[in-house]
């Protein structure tokens, strides 16, 4: 177990709509880090942040938002969704930014559009 | 834009041989390596990692080359054991800089040890 709690685990939504994805770091880690997991293309990097402050950016459509909260939890907005946006999304979280404080992910939420 | 390649996409071993995965990358400035291992239902979790300032690395039965000037970088698995059946992801980043922000990850590999 890496400490790492995304909810919900599975999402089913139709094109057109909006969801959150939720995620809880392990205790006492600033860094949480958002992926995007899909079939041919691997994991992309779509955002992070620090101690509730934005980091870095990846590939992050503008339809997609995020935020970290003063407790640390972390919220992935997507909306408008189009049937490319079905894929798994992991949240992962480190102590710091460095990389000597590895990332641990979580189980991942699968989202389906339909 | 794909950064680090990964090859092969699907790879089979028997039990007790030796698994090879192997990265390219492009970009120089990339000076932290890990590796990834993915399990049906799981997240990645660290497997390994590596920096250009040595060429290998080895823990256990998991060991890292390194090839700078080829800018390729591999993971070898001794004595593969079914229990090492997973997805098996390489990465970089410019650790000195970005630390873990922005690791690109290799497309991975799916492994499967038979018996």
């Amino acid at each position: 177990d890496s400490g790492v709690t995304q909810t919900p685990k599975h999402l089913i939504t139709a094109t057109g709509q909006r969801v959150t994805l939720r995620c809880s770091p392990r205790s006492g880690d600033l860094s949480v880090y958002w992926y995007q997991q899909s079939l041919d293309q691997g994991l992309q990097f779509l955002i992070q942040y620090y101690n509730g402050e934005e980091r870095a950016k990846g590939n992050i459509l503008e339809r997609f938002s995020a935020q970290q909260f003063p407790d640390l939890h972390s919220e992935l907005n997507l909306s408008s969704l189009e049937l490319g946006d079905s894929a798994l999304y992991f949240c992962a979280s480190s102590a710091s930014g460095s990389y000597n404080s590895p990332l641990h992910f979580g189980n991942g939420t699968r989202l389906t559009v339909t | 834009q794909q950064q680090v390649k990964q090859s092969p996409q699907s790879l089979i071993v028997q039990k007790g041989g030796i698994s090879i995965i192997n990265c390219a990358y492009e970009n120089t400035a990339f000076d932290y390596f890990p590796w990834y291992q993915q399990f049906p239902g799981k997240g990645p979790a660290l497997l390994i990692a590596i920096r250009p300032d040595v060429s290998e690395k080895k823990e256990g039965r998991f060991t890292i080359s390194f090839n700078k000037s080829a800018k390729q970088f591999s993971l070898h698995i001794m004595d593969s054991q079914p229990g090492d059946s997973a997805t098996y992801f390489c990465a970089a980043s410019e650790g000195a800089v970005f630390g873990n922000e922005k690791l690109t990850f290799g497309t991975g590999t799916r492994l499967t040890i038979i018996p």
